[in-house]
């Protein structure tokens, strides 16, 4: 089975913190994502990586930056964090491949910031 | 854009028929995806449909689709508690298996 772990659960941090969530996978996949996850809007993209030190920005990267040293693990970084990214944080990976969209999460972090 | 819509709620009592439905405005998707999000956990893919076909049947789970108006449905039959849950439509977009997720309904299973 798939396995994507996220670094923790919970979180909470302050204002203007530097913020780093971790996000693992053993599959060997290729492709990463970060998404947020917010009542009544759904997921939406925050950025999403296709190969080691390779990244893309979604659709709402605006306060984010990630990291992808490894294939295994793929990182998002709030520089400054404030209050309008507390939120549900999910992670999820995916093989490349044709027709085949199906994306594999981690439990999620939900991270306030006070 | 793509634009996938929800009704973000819905309230069924035990051994009932629940059906959640989702709208589209892209219409060249190839698959077409229902995911189940369970209290505390990620999201888990449920079933998919192929865009050539119109029904699809596994097991309580009746996925429909009419591409003509761009509507999916995820019907479940005799529904549990153990099917309250968030459930969310999903379409292929763009290169580097991009989805596009609807906004989620939250299925509430009354006992």
């Amino acid at each position: 089975d798939v396995k994507v772990t996220q670094s923790s659960r919970y979180l909470v941090k302050r204002t203007g913190e530097k913020v780093f969530l971790e996000c693992v996978q053993d599959m060997d996949h290729e492709n990463m994502f970060w998404y947020r996850q917010d009542p009544g809007l759904g997921l939406r993209l925050i950025y999403f990586s296709y190969d080691v030190k390779m990244k893309e920005k979604g659709d709402i990267p605006e306060g984010y930056s990630v990291s992808r040293e490894k294939k295994e693990r793929f990182s998002l970084i709030l520089e400054s964090a404030s209050t309008n990214q507390t939120s549900m944080y999910l992670c999820a990976s995916s093989l490349p491949g044709q027709g085949n969209y199906e994306q594999y999460f981690g439990p999620g972090t939900r991270l306030t910031v006070t | 854009g793509e634009d996938v819509e929800q009704s973000l709620f819905l309230s069924v009592r035990e051994g009932d028929s629940s059906v959640i439905n989702c709208t589209y405005t892209d219409s060249s998707s190839t698959y077409l995806y229902w995911y189940k999000q369970e209290p505390g956990a990620g999201l888990q893919l449920l079933t998919y449909i192929f865009s050539n076909m119109d029904m699809k049947q596994d097991q309580r789970l009746t996925v429909l689709l009419n591409k003509k108006d761009k509507h999916l449905s995820l019907r479940i039959a005799d529904t549990q508690t153990g099917d309250s849950a968030i459930y969310f439509c999903a379409l292929p977009r763009g290169g580097y298996q991009k989805v596009t997720f609807g906004t989620g309904t939250k299925l509430q299973v009354i006992p």
